[in-house]
């Protein structure tokens, strides 16, 4: 177990629609990424925030946001669904200052219909 | 940009064998490197890392080595065993960029360890 929490584990949607996925850190960790796991593209950065604060961007579409809140959960928010977003989408967290490395949360499955 | 190239697999050996999986990187700076192993329906666990060069990270029977001269982290275990089969992911950042601590992956390698 690694500390970082996703959910929900499954979502199932219709195309155009809009979700929400929901991450919170390890206890004390400041930055949170988003990565989205798919067969066509395999692990891709999405966004990263830091204290709240929006710190570096990916490959995220327009389509889709996040934020990060007072209390350091993330959620992002995908919008206009289409049948490619269906994906993995995991949630990582690393410390301010212990070099670069990441804890992974377990996932949320996507699959838009 | 920064990219990792691993090699393709699947990966299938018998038990006990001896393990190998390749991995380069492309990088602007000064790399951190990890290897990240994905078990079936389960998200990404660090396996090691290595954050110099000739630094050697090791854990569960797995090693790889930091090599600048080949821009390389080859990972290997000595005796795989059935538990070990899963998905194998090199990745890296960058630490030049200091904006940035985003986590550039490999395709992956599957690896099939038989009885």
């Amino acid at each position: 177990d690694s500390g970082v929490t996703q959910t929900p584990k499954h979502l199932i949607t219709a195309t155009g629609q809009r979700v929400t996925l929901r991450c919170s850190p390890r206890s004390g960790d400041l930055s949170v990424y988003w990565y989205q796991q798919s067969l066509d593209q395999g692990l891709q950065f999405l966004i990263q925030y830091y204290n709240g604060e929006e710190r570096a961007k990916g490959n995220i579409l327009e389509r889709f946001s996040a934020q990060q809140f007072p209390d350091l959960h993330s959620e992002l928010n995908l919008s206009s669904l289409e049948l490619g977003d269906s994906a993995l989408y995991f949630c990582a967290s690393s410390p301010a200052t212990l070099g670069h490395e990441q804890f992974f949360g377990p996932g949320t499955r996507l699959t838009v219909l | 940009g920064d990219s990792v190239t691993q090699m393709e697999g699947p990966v299938t050996l018998s038990e006990e064998a001896f393990l190998t999986i390749n991995c380069t990187y492309t990088a602007t700076g000064y790399p951190s490197l990890f290897w990240y192993v994905q078990y079936p329906g389960e998200g990404l666990q660090l396996l090691l890392k290595a954050t110099k060069a000739d630094d050697k990270g090791s854990n569960k029977g797995f090693e790889a080595t930091y090599r600048k001269e080949t821009t390389s982290f080859h990972l290997e275990k000595g005796s795989v065993q059935v538990s070990d089969s899963a998905v194998y992911f090199c990745a890296l950042t960058d630490i030049m960029d200091t904006g940035r601590r985003a986590l550039t992956f490999g395709s992956g390698t599957r690896l099939q360890v038989q009885p």
